[in-house]
């Protein structure tokens, strides 16, 4: 089966940085995505990682290890509408190549 | 380029009571998607349609819950008889691309958020 762990809750004020960590557990591990969710919006995209290492785009950057099936979101210069709801979701080539979310990490960005 | 459109936002039913919900995606994506997101957790996939055939229902509850996608366009996801586990947030989302190595950005419309009392 699969698996994907991350906190649930983090806090962070404004201008810092936080990475929220993804560890994940797959039989076919095709990438990983990450999505942004404000209270009551839809999933946005964020970013995508297929190969280890970082990718950037503006002020967020993920990571991926594949050999320890973990990786992250590091959001950096953090603004109060950077408060809401991240998943970390797997795309598993074993359930189709369907994308499976975790449970959501619900960061909050304070003054 | 308009989004994912999905209505209704809101829908209050009583259990034991039908219920539908409808989908157009980005124009031009072939792939459609149907999620649960129960309060708390992350999306669950119900069903996927690759234009109008079904690709996967492995965790759709055929026993009260049908969809169709029939010109492989707008959708329609309908619950009956509906239960007090089914209050959640339904959301659509779509993609042009599904091949193995594509990023398979999925694009969600807002959902229609359901509440079975």
């Amino acid at each position: 089966g699969q698996s994907l762990e991350q906190p649930s809750e983090v806090t962070a004020v404004e201008g810092a940085i936080v990475q929220i960590n993804c560890t994940y557990q797959t039989s076919g591990f095709y990438g990983l995505s990450w999505y942004q969710q404000h209270d009551g919006g839809a999933p946005t995209f964020l970013s995508y990682n297929a190969l280890d290492g970082l990718e950037e785009t503006g002020r967020f950057s993920s990571f991926l290890s594949r050999s320890d099936s973990y990786g992250y979101l590091l959001l950096q210069e953090l603004q109060m509408k950077d408060s809401a709801s991240y998943f970390c979701a797997v795309r598993d080539y074993n359930q189709g190549g369907k994308l499976i979310f975790g449970q959501g990490t619900e960061l909050s960005v304070k003054p | 380029e308009a989004g994912v459109a999905q209505s209704p936002r809101y829908k209050i039913i009583e259990k034991r009571q039908s219920v539908a919900f409808w989908c157009n995606p980005i124009s031009g994506h072939a792939t459609l998607y149907w999620y649960q997101q129960i309060l708390g957790q992350g999306p669950k996939l119900l069903i996927q349609f690759q234009n109008n055939g079904v690709v996967d229902d492995s965790q759709l509850p055929k026993d009260r819950f049908s969809a169709e996608r029939l010109k492989g366009v707008d959708s329609t996801l309908k619950i009956q008889p509906a239960k007090l586990e089914d209050s959640a947030v339904y959301l659509c989302a779509s993609t042009l691309s599904e091949g193995a190595l594509a990023k398979n950005i999925q694009y969600f419309g807002a959902g229609t958020r359901l509440s079975v009392l």
